[in-house]
C-alpha cells in the first residue's frame, strides 16, 4: 500500500520570505500523480499544485513550485514571497495512475508571521 | 461553474440517531469520491463511486456506513446508529474520467459532530 508522510507537522515562515515543505512517499508504481492541497480554517481543500510523475519538469503555480525527485520518493513544496493567506494546513497527496483514491500525508501546519 | 456542494456543512445528531451527508458533484463530472477527516489528521479515503455504481468501498466501515450516487440527484453518504467517534469531517469530491491524468475537486465538507 502506498504511504504519505509529512514530517513536518509545523511550520513559520516570515511574510516575503520562502519556505519549503517537505513530503515523501513510499510506492511501487512508476506512474502515478502528486498534489499539495491547501487548507485554510475554513476547512475547503483546495488544490495547489499537481505533478505528473512521468515529467521531469517541475511543476509551478505562481509563487508555488515543486522540487520532485522521483529516484527519492520526495516532493516538496516551494512557497516565495509567502503572503498572510498562505498560512493553513498543507497536505500532500498520491493516487496512482490506475487508481481512484488519494492517499494523504499527515498535514503541515504552516504560520506566516507578519 | 458551480463548484462541488455539500450539504449539510453543519449537522449535529445524538448516539443512535442517522445521519445523511449529500454531495453535489461539479457540472460535467460523474465520478464522486469520500473522504473523512478526523481532527488533525489527513484525510481518509472512504468510497468511490459513479452513477448508481459503487466502484471502490474499501475505506468504508463494514457497519452502519453506506453510499449511494443515484441517476438523478446528490450522492448521498448515510450513517446509521451514529456514534461519538463518528464525529469528524466528511468531505466530497468529484473528477471528470476518474483515473490518468484527474483532478479532484473537493467541496467545502460537512461537519458531523455526534453528542
Amino acid at each position: 500500500a502506498q504511504t504519505v508522510t509529512q514530517s513536518q507537522p509545523e511550520m513559520s515562515v516570515q511574510e516575503a520570505e520562502t519556505v519549503t515543505l517537505s513530503c515523501t512517499y513510499d510506492t511501487s508504481e512508476s506512474d502515478y500523480y502528486l498534489f499539495w492541497y491547501k487548507q485554510p480554517p475554513s476547512r475547503q481543500m483546495i488544490l495547489v499544485i499537481r505533478q505528473e510523475a512521468y515529467k521531469q519538469q517541475n511543476a509551478t503555480e505562481n509563487r508555488f513550485s515543486v522540487n520532485f525527485q522521483k529516484a527519492a520518493k520526495s516532493f516538496s513544496l516551494k512557497i516565495s514571497d509567502s503572503q498572510l493567506g498562505d498560512a493553513a494546513m498543507y497536505f500532500c497527496a498520491y493516487r496512482n495512475n490506475a487508481g481512484n483514491m488519494l492517499t494523504f500525508g499527515g498535514g503541515t501546519r504552516l504560520m506566516v508571521k507578519p | 461553474n458551480a463548484g462541488v456542494m455539500q450539504n449539510p456543512r453543519h449537522l449535529v445528531r445524538r448516539r443512535g440517531q442517522e445521519a445523511r451527508l449529500r454531495c453535489s458533484p461539479m457540472k460535467g463530472h460523474s465520478h464522486v469520491y469520500w473522504y473523512r477527516q478526523l481532527p488533525e489528521e489527513g484525510l481518509k479515503f472512504m468510497v468511490y463511486l459513479q452513477k448508481e455504481n459503487i466502484i471502490d468501498e474499501s475505506g468504508m466501515p463494514k457497519e452502519r456506513f453506506s453510499a449511494e450516487f443515484p441517476k438523478e440527484g446528490p450522492s448521498i453518504l448515510r450513517i446509521q446508529q451514529v456514534v461519538r467517534g463518528d464525529s469528524a469531517a466528511y468531505f466530497c469530491a468529484s473528477s471528470i474520467w476518474g483515473i490518468g491524468a484527474d483532478t479532484q475537486y473537493f467541496g467545502p465538507g460537512t461537519r458531523l459532530t455526534v453528542l
